[in-house]
């Protein structure tokens, strides 16, 4: 059964700074991993989503990598801004209904 | 494409009474999912269609919660004699229905039960 896993569960860093969050899942027969970004109160935005081939996806100023065998994924994001505050959530479809199992998030605050 | 709507998109209500939250997916979406989040969590998974056949209920689905998905189009989450601890945002979900597909979101439907 798969679980996932993201630690820590809150981060606090200065505007401008690179940073890495993680993401961490039991099953390694993955079919792919969704990272999703949550502001307070609101619904979910999917950032993106790395297919079991793929080693890793870019958006902007994001960049996912998935690493199967070590059962991990990061969220890597550049250059920090304070809008890039928020809760950041990483999923996994189960193999039976592809509903996605999800980690509890890392609630990420950038300082001005 | 005018993404996944959910409405309303905040519900409150006393503890015994019924709510009804509506669903409006992507319209070439054949799947539809529902989710539960509470307060500093991820969402837990509650049912999902395929087309209009319900074909999963988690155990978090009480026999309070019913849903429907007529016609294979809009879906309908309904709570009866709703419980304080009913409250929490409820999310929907539409997708194509492969292992590769992304899952598309509503905004959500925030249910405050007093």
């Amino acid at each position: 059964k798969q679980e996932v896993t993201q630690i820590p569960a809150a981060l606090s860093v200065p505007e401008g700074e690179n940073l890495v969050l993680n993401c961490s899942f039991t099953d390694s027969a993955i079919y792919n991993l969704q990272w999703f970004r949550q502001d307070p109160g609101k619904g979910l935005t999917s950032l993106l989503l790395i297919q079991s081939s793929q080693r890793e996806q870019t958006s902007g100023r994001l960049n996912a990598s998935l690493d199967k065998s070590s059962g991990r994924s990061t969220l890597y994001i550049a250059a920090s801004q304070p809008g890039d505050s928020a809760t950041y959530l990483c999923a996994a479809p189960t193999h039976s209904n592809y509903q996605l199992i999800w980690g509890a998030g890392t609630k990420l605050i950038i300082k001005p | 494409d005018t993404g996944v709507s959910q409405d309303p998109r905040h519900k409150i209500t006393k503890r015994g009474q019924n709510v009804t939250f509506r669903c409006d997916p992507i319209s070439e979406h054949n799947r539809l999912y529902w989710y539960r989040q509470t307060l500093g969590q991820g969402p837990e998974f509650l049912t999902y269609f395929q087309n209009e056949a319900q074909l999963e209920k988690s155990r978090l689905l009480s026999d309070r919660f019913s849903a429907e998905r007529p016609k294979g189009s809009f879906s309908t989450l309904e709570i009866q004699r709703t419980e304080q601890g009913d409250s929490a945002m409820y999310l929907c979900a539409s997708s194509l229905g492969t292992r590769t597909d992304t899952q598309y979101f509503g905004p959500g439907t925030r249910l405050t039960v007093l």
